[in-house]
């Protein structure tokens, strides 16, 4: 099983609610990751956690909360969401590299939300 | 900070024909990735060289790697309407804390490739 599966696949949410996204794979994988991607542009890496615990943090504000219940699920809790959140959420995973590195990512199909 | 550029940031080419994309990077890489992703849609990875290779190959795919240039080259022969799609190039490099590796992705080559 190669694959990575996010839910929902679409999300409307005012900027009041409180709504999570949700990931998961079952390739053993020991790193998980969310990207952000806003239209005609490159993903943009928001946390990375490894062996389960938050290892990056790029500076993502505190409305968006990361969760890793374990080692095949990865959670993005949203709360008080601006309308430039608006954007395709992208998680991934991959093995962790050894001696640094980062070592092939597989992605899934991302959830796509909007925030109005 | 973007760490991998692409050029051309798009391409429009006949079936048949060949596609080149091109990734430059600013600092030293464990190694450097590309990916492929339809519209809307998640990431595919399509190769990783790493940075004491020189030239890999994936059916249809070549990359290269010019560690003394910062520079990177994708090639996609025989092109196919299907190849159409962004490419991205992705490099790793530390964190701000200088521990953690993480993936920065160039801006994409949009490629399409017309039947």
């Amino acid at each position: 099983d190669t694959e990575v599966t996010q839910t929902p696949k679409h999300l409307v949410m005012g900027m009041t609610n409180k709504k999570s996204l949700k990931c998961e794979q079952h390739m053993g994988h020991r790193a998980m990751y969310w990207y952000k991607q806003k239209a005609k542009k490159p993903p943009e890496l928001m946390f990375v956690y490894s062996y389960e615990k938050l290892s990056i943090n790029e500076s993502v504000p505190s409305r968006f909360s990361p969760e890793c219940p374990n080692s095949s699920l990865l959670n993005l809790h949203l709360h008080a969401l601006q309308p430039e959140d608006s954007a395709l959420y992208l998680c991934a995973s991959s093995h962790w590299g050894l001696a640094g590195g980062v070592e092939t990512q597989y992605f899934g199909p991302g959830t796509r939300l909007l925030v109005l | 900070s973007q760490q991998g550029e692409e050029d051309p940031q798009a391409l429009s080419i006949q079936e048949g024909e060949n596609a080149t994309m091109n990734c430059s990077y600013k600092t030293s890489i464990n190694n450097l990735q590309w990916y492929r992703q339809n519209s809307g849609r998640g990431l595919v990875h399509l190769i990783l060289i790493r940075s004491n290779e020189r030239e890999k190959h994936s059916g249809r795919l070549r990359v290269t790697l010019d560690t003394s240039k910062k520079s990177s080259s994708l090639l996609i022969t025989a092109s196919r309407a299907a190849d159409t799609a962004s490419y991205f190039c992705a490099t790793d490099a530390p964190d701000s804390g200088g521990s953690n590796y993480k993936l920065t992705f160039g801006k994409g080559t949009l490629l399409t490739v017309n039947p």
